[in-house]
């Protein structure tokens, strides 16, 4: 059973543009919501990450928007490069971290 | 600095044999936790070692089995290797005290099973 199910599976979007990408989880127990970036070849690294008592976090232009009641969040990239063309991951920490199946964004130049 | 280091970065066995994949934690991390990542989908938790010792454990069965040394460099170690072990593996630590958040990931050993 998939713990935390990401969605869509492939993303293709324009230079400057905003990309977003989304998450649901059920289990209220989880307490810590990161995201990874993926590039083919590399381990997955560290993007962003928040707690739930936090509807959103911001760093640069990667914004999680985070609805507990909805038990879902989503990661946006605004005005997005060429060179944001990766996999990305969400997580839920819960007993171990549970990952998403991935989303693979273009940015069209 | 150096990051999370593991080797070998390719490896390929047959069915039935045992392999062994070794991480080296980025400096100041004590703790490591082993994922395993098929292809076109995210890691999967495999177990965690701190102190020398298994920590918490994902849902693979006993034949993963791991170690960590006191400097903290660890390895997994897979009997009777099956097809469905073909996967990128990926070692990821963290510092003391903040062993749930696995900041920092290593490239990963690329395993595959003929």
């Amino acid at each position: 059973q998939q713990q935390v199910k990401q969605s869509p599976q492939s993303l293709i979007v324009q230079k400057g543009g905003i990309s977003i990408i989304n998450c649901a989880y059920e289990n209220t127990a989880f307490d810590y919501f990161p995201w990874y970036q993926q590039f083919p070849g590399k381990g997955p690294a560290l993007l962003i990450a928040i707690r739930p008592d936090v509807s959103e976090k911001k760093e640069g232009r990667f914004t999680i928007s985070f609805n507990k009641s909805a038990k879902q969040f989503s990661l946006h990239i605004m005005d997005s490069q060429p060179g944001d063309s990766a996999t990305y991951f969400c997580a839920a920490r819960g007993n171990q971290f549970y990952f998403g199946t991935g989303t693979s964004l273009t940015v069209i130049p | 600095d150096a990051g999370v280091t593991q080797s070998p970065t390719h490896l390929i066995k047959t069915r039935g044999q045992q392999v062994t994949l070794r991480c080296s934690p980025k400096s100041g991390h004590d703790t490591v936790s082993w994922y395993q990542q098929a292809l076109g989908q995210g890691p999967q938790f495999i177990f965690q070692y701190y102190e020398e010792e298994e920590r918490q454990r994902g849902n693979f069965p006993d034949r993963f089995s791991g170690h960590q040394y006191p400097n903290y460099s660890s390895e997994l170690n897979v009997n009777a290797l099956l097809l469905g072990d073909s996967a990128l593996y990926l070692c990821a630590s963290s510092p003391r005290g903040q062993g749930w958040q696995p900041q920092h990931f290593g490239d990963g050993t690329r395993l595959s099973i003929l």
